[in-house]
């Protein structure tokens, strides 16, 4: 088991572009979430998806936010455009049916200049 | 809406000492209680949940209580070791209807050698 796979790593780029972060999660889980981490707020819960239906968006900061998950093996998290205070990092995580614990990535380092 | 207050922001102990982080939620309908770590530059990782139909779990020097009249669950670690050094959150989860996990605002543990 490979474990939830993020990518990438890390990411800087220039106010007012456009960035996308990846995420594969584990095989067979079915709900799949996407974090925000700053040392400010916490982990912030942005979206989270079951299988492979956006079921609570009510985290997204605002419309320059957008995730998707097209399949059961990849969902990707959009920003557009990027701002110096979405600077953060961002974790996925996925899980088996309610009431199991989430598996997290490493996380992707977002820095907007 | 639903929250999750954790104590303390910071813990330092000496070796060999135990240490208790305890956290509160808000939202009575939770009824699965995880705990993460999270060490430098990587994502959380699960070390001990407890589910509602119990008061107590102990996984070697790692235990969790949990009051559901009081909502508030605890963590301690015993006879700690400086590898312990990390972060720490708890979260909150219902097992039905929405489904989200609402993690506390982590505690930073330091183990003094």
């Amino acid at each position: 088991d490979a474990g939830v796979i993020q990518s990438p790593r890390h990411e800087v780029t220039e106010m007012g572009q456009e960035v996308t972060l990846r995420c594969k999660p584990i095989s067979g889980h079915n709900s799949l979430f996407w974090y925000r981490q700053t040392m400010m707020r916490g982990l912030e819960l942005l979206i989270y998806f079951n299988n492979n239906v956006p079921i609570d968006d009510s985290g997204m900061p605002e419309d320059r936010f957008s995730a998707k998950m097209p399949n059961a093996s990849f969902s990707t998290l959009k920003i557009q455009p990027s701002e110096p205070r979405d600077s953060a990092v961002y974790f996925c995580a996925s899980s088996p049916p309610r009431g199991s614990p989430l598996h997290f990535g490493n996380g992707t380092r977002l820095t907007v200049t | 809406g639903e929250n999750v207050e954790q104590h303390p922001s910071t813990l330092s102990v000496q070796e060999g000492d135990s240490a208790v982080i305890k956290c509160t939620y808000s939202d009575s309908a939770s009824n699965y209680f995880p705990w993460y770590k999270q060490e430098l530059g990587k994502g959380p990782q699960l070390i001990i949940d407890i589910r509602s139909n119990v008061g107590e779990k102990k996984d070697q020097r790692i235990a969790v209580t949990l009051n559901k009249t009081a909502k508030h669950f605890s963590l301690h670690i015993t006879e700690t070791q400086p590898e312990d050094s990390a972060v720490y959150f708890c979260a909150a989860s219902r097992t039905s209807g929405t489904y989200k996990y609402i993690f506390g605002t982590g505690t930073r543990l330091k183990v003094l050698a």
